[in-house]
């Protein structure tokens, strides 16, 4: 079975320019996740997906970044115009609908390798 | 703002040593608790999913525990190995809170 892809691995942009990153979760996974991490610090949630509907978005840093999920599949997370504290590691993670009685947040999440996001 | 903690921040133990990190949490409003692995260039790897006060989950060498109305679970390594050697990641499901993890470097 195919885990969670990201792309690209890597990126470098100059601030102002506008980066597209797109994540393919396991397939069946309703739940899809947005994380960031900044360099020497905690991972951070930026938001959550099931199927097509943004669940919680509560994460998101400002009105510069978007995420979409057409058709409940990939995900993109489109930020525009970059800057400088938008550098980081962005990982996605996908997790199956949660059995009878459970939420979301129980169920095993699988993430992906990361896009390493460099703002110039 | 919700704070998870994690301790030690880093440790160094001897191949062979069995060793223990901590997680703490708030103890309201809680769903999850999960465990991760992370090598470093890779995709943190899930451990443990802990639901209910009192869980204790087993994997090999590892295992973990969970107190949900003290707030906190602990993660234990019996028997290190190199290989063992990784961050280990504690997440509060609840809001989606991650710890900044503690560093294991596992001494052959």
């Amino acid at each position: 079975e195919a885990g969670v892809t990201q792309f690209p691995s890597h990126s470098v942009i100059e601030k102002g320019q506008t980066v597209t990153l797109r994540c393919d979760p396991i397939s069946g996974h309703d739940n899809l996740y947005w994380y960031r991490r900044v360099m020497g610090k905690e991972i951070k949630f930026l938001l959550h997906f099931v199927k097509e509907s943004k669940q919680d978005e509560s994460g998101m840093p400002n009105n510069r970044f978007l995420a979409e999920r057409t058709g409940g599949t990939y995900s993109t997370l489109k930020v525009q115009p970059a800057e400088l504290e938008d550098s980081g590691v962005y990982f996605c993670a996908s997790s199956p609908p949660p059995g009878t009685g459970a939420t979301a947040s129980q169920e095993t999440q699988y993430f992906g390798p990361g896009t390493r996001l460099l703002v110039l | 703002i919700l704070n998870v903690e994690q301790s030690p921040q880093s440790l160094h133990v001897q191949e062979g040593d069995s060793t223990n990190f901590t997680c703490s949490f708030p103890s309201s409003n809680f769903y999850a608790l999960h465990w991760y692995r992370w090598e470093t260039a890779k995709s943190p790897e899930a451990l443990f999913v802990m639901t209910l006060n009192g869980d204790e989950k087993k994997k090999g060498r590892i295992s973990a525990t969970l107190n949900t109305k003290e707030g906190y679970s602990y993660l234990y390594i019996k028997g290190s190995q190199p290989e063992d050697s990784a961050t280990y990641l504690c997440a509060f499901m609840s809001q989606f809170y991650f710890g900044t993890g503690t560093s294991l470097t596992v001494i052959p």
